[in-house]
């Protein structure tokens, strides 16, 4: 079935470091990649997404390219800050009349100043 | 805009009562409400999908009828944990969208149930 493995945490970086989280799926078909974060005490929300091959999201310095030939959809930024420092899931999409998420185990990532 | 509201945001009760949540989009139509459930450390894994007025569909290995979820309207869905045990203690997570197909997921802040 529908799968998505991502970086295990907790990552702890310092503020301005570049960040990179691995995303790998499986899925038959064709699906739309995501990722979201989770402050502390909040809902999910989207940070970005990519709907095909070779596509980019962005979103608040945050980037990931979806990689069909390494099914791969790494998110990365190249200078954090002490506000980013929350949980992020990466998540892929299947649409069987909804749209259906599969999820990753999520990464918490700790921002040091 | 897009907010979804959950209550309550944490419960504990006794093994063997019924809890009830309630997930709420508060300025949106929600056509299509998920529930899902994640333990510690471990990712969100869907329960089941509903639609607004019609039956929900449940992932496989969901009891439906030990989490019974209803959706009267299109701003209001709820989960029923019924005879709650301790293995069902867990974050309870619902989303919202306004359409079926490729909608973005609007998602609540989550309750945490502990059942003693």
């Amino acid at each position: 079935g529908d799968s998505v493995t991502q970086m295990e945490g907790p990552v702890t970086l310092s503020e301005e470091a570049f960040l990179t989280i691995n995303c790998t799926y499986t899925a038959t078909g064709y699906p739309s990649l995501f990722w979201y974060v989770q402050y502390p005490g909040e809902g999910l929300q989207l940070l970005l997404k990519a709907t095909k091959a070779d596509d980019k999201g962005s979103n608040k310095g945050f980037e990931a390219t979806y990689r069909k030939e390494t099914t791969s959809f790494h998110l990365e930024k190249g200078s954090v800050q002490v506000s980013d420092s929350a949980v992020y899931f990466c998540a892929l999409s299947v649409i069987q009349g909804a749209q259906k998420l599969v999820f990753g185990q999520g990464t918490r990532l700790t921002i040091n100043p | 805009g897009a907010v979804v509201s959950q209550h309550p945001s944490w419960v504990i009760c006794k093994s063997g009562t019924s809890v009830k949540i309630e997930c709420r989009s508060l300025d949106f139509q929600a056509t299509t409400m998920f529930w899902y459930r994640q333990f510690p450390k471990q990712s969100l894994m869907l329960m089941a999908t509903s639609n607004e007025g019609s039956k929900a569909t449940y992932e496989q290995g969901v009891e439906k009828d030990k989490f019974l979820i209803n959706h009267a309207s299109l701003t209001l869905s709820t989960l029923t944990v019924t005879s709650a045990h301790p293995e069902d203690s867990s974050f309870y997570i619902c989303s919202a969208q306004g359409g079926t197909g490729f909608y973005e997921q609007y998602f609540g802040p989550g309750t945490r149930l502990t059942v003693t």
